[in-house]
């Protein structure tokens, strides 16, 4: 079954801390993984993508293939960093299967 | 942005009543997405097309329609047979310069049907 999972919902920070989204997912293949974040009122948009191993806005992830993860990180979040995050997989049929997605809040 | 239009932001409709959502894209991209975003539940394939006049049902298909007349266009119908039909509606599409699975996304519409 090909499946993502972002086993949490919130994840509140103060501002200057690091923050590490999780994702892992479920493919038998070589998965391909994206991050995509939904500011307010902005549109849902892609943040990064794991096959080009950059760096967006500090942010990074590394696919981890034996943990089966592909988790979101950045050692020092701004306010400006919150905002809904969702975890995506590459399906099959050339589609994207996201995860219920993660609200990150960053307090000041 | 830009590119991707959905019409109308917000709808509103009677129960037992079909709606159309409107999803205009002039990028020139094949392949085109319907999802719906609920709370807590991400975002969910209804229907995508990889190209005009073919289309593909997604996971949640039922109660749902598309057609695919235009490369433009791609609307999305709610009829009377979708059990729970207020959600967000997003429309999406690909770019075949950018990969299988980087989606453009528009900016929502928000049905709600009493």
């Amino acid at each position: 079954a090909q499946r993502v999972t972002q086993p949490e919902k919130l994840l509140s920070v103060f501002k200057g801390a690091p923050v590490e989204l999780k994702c892992n997912y479920s493919y038998s293949g070589s998965p391909e993984l994206f991050w995509y974040v939904q500011y307010s009122r902005q549109r849902l948009q892609l943040l990064l993508r794991h096959i080009s191993r950059e760096s967006i806005k500090g942010f990074t992830a590394d696919l981890n293939k034996g943990e089966t993860s592909f988790h979101l990180k950045k050692p020092f979040a701004q306010e400006e960093d919150s905002a809904m995050y969702y975890c995506a997989l590459g399906g099959s049929q050339g589609n994207l299967i996201f995860g219920k997605g993660t609200k990150l809040s960053v307090k000041p | 942005d830009g590119g991707i239009t959905q019409s109308p932001k917000y709808l509103f409709r009677k129960e037992g009543q079909n709606v159309t959502l409107s999803c205009e894209q002039n990028l020139n991209h094949d392949a085109m997405y319907w999802y719906r975003q609920d709370p807590g539940q991400g975002l969910r394939l209804i229907y995508y097309s990889q190209i005009v006049n073919d289309f593909q049902k997604g996971d949640i298909a039922e109660g749902y329609s598309v057609s695919r007349e235009k490369k433009e266009s791609f609307p999305l119908t709610v009829t009377s047979a979708q059990k729970n039909p207020t959600a967000f509606y997003l429309c999406a599409s690909r770019s075949p310069d950018r990969g299988p699975y980087e989606q453009y996304f528009g900016p929502g519409t928000r049905l709600t049907v009493t």
